[in-house]
């Protein structure tokens, strides 16, 4: 069965370095989302790509964040510098299209920033 | 702007008791309405979703959920609990205004007593 595929798992690092994080979606699937979920907390979008454009990253905080997806299939969440705060679980999920909001999520990559 | 809320963020029931979990939404136009659930470490699993027609959807694992647009609700029910339903539940809404943009509640985590 396909899945949302995402590296590292696991993350840990101190605050001001920077941390990348990866996620390859299903084959074919041209949406793209990066949600961070803090501990205890609903995941919250952070940004949305359609095939290699943003279509939505009202909530990503762009002093720090970047997120790209160049060639419209995998896609990479960048955090320049990290804060004790970014300490959380960033998911990525994909879907075929944007129209029903079925989405498939990957397992996940939890940050911990010291 | 949608909005989810999910009363009870922990809920404790008896193995082959009855499960509920609630969920309430606001949105400016027919929403779609999902439940995801969360093994610890993983990512969100898909458990049933809302778009038109019938009103009492049928998920995996025995779970249903209906949806009630004179009370915006859409609660949670799966008739006898197992141990393996342990797990956090989100509620979801989709913004078909704004890219069918998930919007997630805080979530309501399940404790199976044997």
């Amino acid at each position: 069965e396909a899945e949302v595929a995402q590296s590292p798992r696991y993350k840990i690092t101190e605050k001001s370095q920077a941390v990348a994080f990866w996620c390859d979606p299903i084959s074919g699937h041209a949406t793209l989302y990066w949600y961070r979920q803090i501990l205890g907390q609903g995941p919250e979008l952070l940004v949305q790509f359609q095939d290699e454009s943003v279509v939505d990253d009202s909530q990503l905080p762009k002093d720090r964040f970047s997120a790209e997806r160049l060639k419209g299939v995998d896609s990479t969440l960048k955090i320049q510098p990290a804060e004790l705060g970014d300490s959380a679980m960033y998911l990525c999920a994909s879907s075929f299209g944007a129209d029903t909001g079925e989405l498939f999520f990957g397992e996940g990559s939890r940050l911990t920033v010291l | 702007a949608q909005s989810v809320t999910q009363l009870g963020s922990h809920v404790s029931v008896s193995e082959g008791a009855l499960v509920l979990l609630r969920c309430n939404y606001s949105s400016s136009v027919p929403p779609y309405l999902f439940w995801y659930v969360q093994y610890p470490n993983q990512g969100l699993q898909l458990l049933l979703k809302y778009t038109t027609g019938a009103t009492l959807v049928k998920g995996i694992n025995g779970f249903e959920a209906e949806f009630k647009k004179s009370e915006t609700s859409f609660h949670l029910t799966k008739p006898s609990a197992h141990m393996s339903d342990a797990a956090e539940y989100f509620c979801a809404v989709s913004d078909q205004a704004a890219g069918n943009k998930l919007t997630f509640g805080g979530g309501t985590r399940v404790l199976v007593k044997p």
